[in-house]
């Protein structure tokens, strides 16, 4: 089945530097890779997804990449805020009534002003 | 937030006990999930189902069963709760399979002592 590997686990950064988080995934068939960032206590929320047929996708200061060939994903946040201080979450699907999303095990993002 | 609600929001019971989660959606959505996320492990599928009466496991369905008589409703259950399902416990929806984007709900947390 499908194993996904994020690194790092934790990454501390100043207000204003970039951020990057990266994914590993071993399914080939995965097709969808959505970004997830949980604020404590709260639920998950999507905060950006990529599909196979797109190397790069950008919203205002967020963007992912996707390798498929390597089959590696990277979320890239650049100027960084504080209110980015969360745990983000990477995940892989290859769809279909049997493709299971599944998750890595989270990036806590700690951003200090 | 999509509209999807969980009950009961915090739960403490002792080990043996059954104890019944539920899920409840406003969005029509085809989809629905369980996961646990537990410390290091980040979110793992217990349970999804794709239709009324129409269910599946995830990774993690070991001391686990559901059902869904309703599109709205899935109902998680624990027959004998055991400590090692201490956990927080997220419903989740999505109106096509694993890879259109899934929404969760506002978690319950779950203590078997």
């Amino acid at each position: 089945g499908e194993n996904v590997e994020q690194h790092p686990s934790t990454l501390s950064v100043q207000e204003g530097d970039s951020a990057v988080i990266k994914c590993t995934y071993s399914d080939s068939a995965s097709n969808y890779f959505p970004w997830y960032k949980q604020e404590l206590g709260k639920r998950p929320q999507l905060i950006i997804d990529i599909r196979s047929n797109v190397g790069e996708k950008k919203d205002q200061r967020i963007a992912v990449t996707l390798n498929k060939t390597a089959k590696h994903f990277s979320l890239h946040i650049t100027e960084t805020q504080p209110e980015d201080s969360a745990v983000y979450f990477c995940a892989a699907s290859s769809g279909g009534s049997q493709g299971n999303l599944i998750f890595g095990k989270g990036t806590k993002l700690s951003v200090k002003p | 937030d999509a509209g999807i609600t969980q009950s009961p929001r915090h739960k403490v019971t002792e080990t043996g006990t059954p104890v019944t989660l539920r899920c409840h959606q406003t969005e029509n959505h085809r989809y629905m999930y369980w996961y646990r996320q537990d410390p290091g492990h980040g979110l793992r599928l217990i349970h999804y189902s794709y239709g009324v009466k129409d269910t599946d496991k995830g990774e993690v369905s070991d001391g686990y069963s559901v059902s869904r008589s309703k599109t709205e409703d899935f109902l998680l259950t624990l027959e004998s709760a055991t400590s090692s399902q201490t956990s927080v416990y997220f419903c989740a929806i999505s109106n096509r399979d694993s890879s259109d984007t899934q929404y969760f709900g506002p978690g319950t947390r779950l203590t078997v002592l």
